[in-house]
């Protein structure tokens, strides 16, 4: 079964500071990648999925962007970040069409 | 554009005091309805798909339904470590395995 690693676990960020989110993921291969965000007690917004190495696409317009550098590895960055950034933000994998997207724990950022 | 509205917001029970939780869904094309676990500070944890109207799966104290316009996921006789957020989701035909969610449903059992 598949294992999704993201890391920081939490983040403290000023404003107009950069970020980077690492999401790496293991025990499968050519997998479809997402990043969610999810705010407090609300449920989870799609930002990216990517269906292949170097191949993006954007949900929801805003100041981040996202690459995916290598087949398991999905990496979520700003080059300023705003406070209402902060969240949850939660990477997502899936391989076959009926199977059930497998979440990381995810990276709780607070920009102060 | 696919949406999907969960209610209650927020749930409190007693121990062994079943009930339901309801998700209601509009998609255009339904390929699969998603339950997912979520604990405190934690990633969504997969429970169940449903694909067509009339299928029921179980899992210990859960059992999720679903009809053509909505998911029921129904507990009985809940204890305290079942409390967490339920979250719905659907996919539709055109979107592969990408899901769209409800806002969860926050369950609360105490002892």
């Amino acid at each position: 079964s598949q294992t999704i690693h993201q890391w920081p676990a939490t983040l403290v960020q000023p404003v107009g500071s950069p970020l980077s989110l690492e999401c790496t993921v293991e025990g499968t291969s050519n997998p479809n990648l997402y990043w969610y965000r999810q705010a407090a007690g609300r449920g989870l917004q799609l930002l990216f999925y990517s269906v292949g190495i170097g191949q993006i696409s954007s949900e929801v317009p805003q100041n981040l962007s996202a690459s995916r550098p290598q087949d398991r590895q999905f990496i979520l960055s700003s080059k300023k970040l705003l406070l209402s950034d902060s969240g949850f933000y939660l990477c997502a994998s899936g391989t076959a069409r009926d199977s059930p997207l497998h979440f990381g724990n995810g990276t709780r950022l607070t920009v102060t | 554009e696919d949406q999907v509205t969960q209610s209650p917001e927020a749930l409190r029970l007693q121990e062994g005091e079943s009930s339901s939780l309801n998700c209601s869904y509009t998609v255009s094309g339904l390929r699969g309805l998603f339950w997912y676990r979520q604990d405190p500070g934690k990633g969504p944890e997969f429970l169940f798909t449903l694909y067509s109207a009339g299928e029921e799966k179980e899992k210990e104290r859960l059992k999720a339904t679903l009809t053509k316009k909505e998911s029921f996921l129904h507990i009985t006789a809940p204890k305290p470590e079942d409390s967490a957020t339920y979250l719905c989701a659907v996919a539709n035909n055109n979107a592969g395995n990408m899901l769209t969610f409800g806002g969860g449903t926050r369950l609360m059992v105490k002892p």
